[in-house]
């Protein structure tokens, strides 16, 4: 029973333009949110959290947002730069025990 | 700056032998969590454990699996006579305090467990 999905298993963006990266969980109990980025033999590295109480968190070229009735949370990253190109992992919880989704691998063509 | 430091990076095992994970957490970072990841699958949450106290192991297979925490020195997941299906990354992660709310997790490198 997959509880956070990433529908998407791989995405080809152009340099410069948005990489819009999807998320859909099941539990309506989770409240916190993450995003990671994780390059090939590496750990996952954080990038972006949201609670449950916000609908939108901005970092720099990272924006989430967040959908709670359609238990939905996107990632964008605008603009897209070739250093991006990794695989991204959202992750739901409402403690310490996340569920992370299959994630998702962005490439970014120069 | 460091950050949470795993070794080895790479552990090759025969079947029927043991795997020990270490896991350094960040500087100031009390809880550590354990993660495996197989191939082509998300992370799947193993334990959570703070000094001296496993507090959730909800996620570790029943057999073969422990871990630790000890009041000196680095957490360790311990896989006793592993076999080829344990073979996989196992991150660590580690955060500051759960305080009043969700905590953001910092991962390790991670140990890659290749099983012949």
């Amino acid at each position: 029973d997959q509880q956070v999905k990433q529908n998407s298993p791989s995405l080809s963006v152009q340099e410069g333009r948005i990489s819009i990266l999807n998320c859909d969980y099941t539990n309506s109990m989770f409240d916190y949110f993450l995003w990671y980025k994780k390059y090939p033999a590496e750990g996952p590295t954080f990038l972006i959290s949201i609670s449950s109480i916000k609908d939108k968190n901005e970092d720099g070229r990272f924006t989430v947002f967040l959908n709670k009735s359609a238990k939905h949370l996107s990632l964008h990253i605008v603009p897209s730069q070739p250093g991006d190109s990794a695989v991204y992992f959202c992750a739901a919880g409402g403690t310490y025990k996340y569920i992370f989704g299959t994630g998702t691998r962005l490439k970014v063509l120069a | 700056n460091a950050g949470v430091m795993q070794n080895p990076r790479h552990l090759v095992r025969r079947r029927g032998q043991e795997a020990r994970l270490r896991c350094s957490p960040m500087k100031g970072h009390s809880h550590v969590y354990w993660y495996r990841q197989l191939p082509e699958e998300g992370l799947k949450f193993m334990v959570y454990l703070q000094k001296e106290n496993i507090i959730d192991e909800s996620g570790m297979p029943k057999e073969r699996f422990s871990a630790e925490f000890p009041k000196e020195g680095p957490s360790i997941l311990r896989i006793q006579q592993v076999v080829r299906g344990d073979s996989a990354a196992y991150f660590c992660a580690s955060s500051l305090d759960r305080g009043r709310g969700a905590d953001t997790q910092y991962f390790g490198p991670g140990t890659r467990l290749t099983v012949l």
